[in-house]
């Protein structure tokens, strides 16, 4: 059984770095598009930007220059770095998986999410 | 890139067919099949239960469907039940980003 997990601090101060992980069990880190995802409190959902192990890794233009989605395959574990934080990037913050290897959207498996606040 | 629009709330009784669009541009929607269509009930991850414009994953009820024409992709539900009441999404492949996301459609079954 596929399962992704993410974990991170719940709380970042303004202008701070945001670190998050994703731990994936029951599927290869090779061949997906791994990909973020956040959704602010009572809003829809907005894409981050995906690592495909390395070979390709493609960024949202409105958040490409705070962020940076890196990829460990000896822990299984995919990880968001988001810098200079400021309350906007309050919200819900999802990994995911698509659908199948030849695919960079449908995304297919998640995780349950994890909740940052950015407060002082 | 602005965002897929889609209607901001639709409403049936069960039973009924309910169709939900999603609008974009000649830059997504409309230049590739990779419209995918997103059930989220909530404090819950998304779920996703059209990809491909037309196509179910495992285990996602037939009474989901989808279609394309022009720019606009559409989520028809027939056969409305309670369990369909949720926030629905839809999102692109596009030519910048590459994925965008709706802005979210709340069903309500009354």
């Amino acid at each position: 059984q596929v399962q992704l997990q993410e974990s991170g601090p719940g709380l970042v101060n303004p202008s701070e770095t945001l670190s998050l992980t994703c731990s994936v069990s029951g599927t290869s880190i090779k061949g997906y598009y791994w990909t973020w995802i956040r959704q602010p409190p009572g809003k829809g959902l907005e894409w981050i930007g995906y690592n495909y192990y390395g070979a390709s890794i493609k960024y949202n233009p409105s958040l490409r220059s705070r962020v940076t989605i890196s990829i460990d395959m000896s822990t299984n574990q995919i990880s968001l770095q988001m810098n200079s934080v400021t309350t906007a990037d309050t919200a819900v913050y999802y990994c995911a998986r698509p659908v199948s290897t030849r695919t960079e959207d449908a995304l297919h498996i998640w995780g349950q999410g994890t909740a940052v606040i950015v407060s002082s | 890139q602005s965002g897929l629009t889609q209607p901001a709330s639709v409403s049936g009784s069960p039973g009924q067919s309910i169709t939900i669009s999603c609008t974009g541009t000649s830059s997504d929607i409309g230049n590739y099949n990779y419209v995918s269509w997103y059930q989220q009930y909530p404090g819950k991850a998304p779920r996703l239960i059209i990809y491909d414009v037309t196509n179910r994953p495992s285990g996602v009820s037939n009474r989901f469907s989808g279609s394309k024409s022009g720019n606009t992709a559409s989520l028809t539900i027939s056969g409305l039940q309670a369990e369909d009441e949720a926030d629905y999404y839809c999102s692109s492949y596009t030519t910048t980003t590459p994925v965008i996301f709706g802005g979210g459609t709340k069903v309500t079954v009354v």
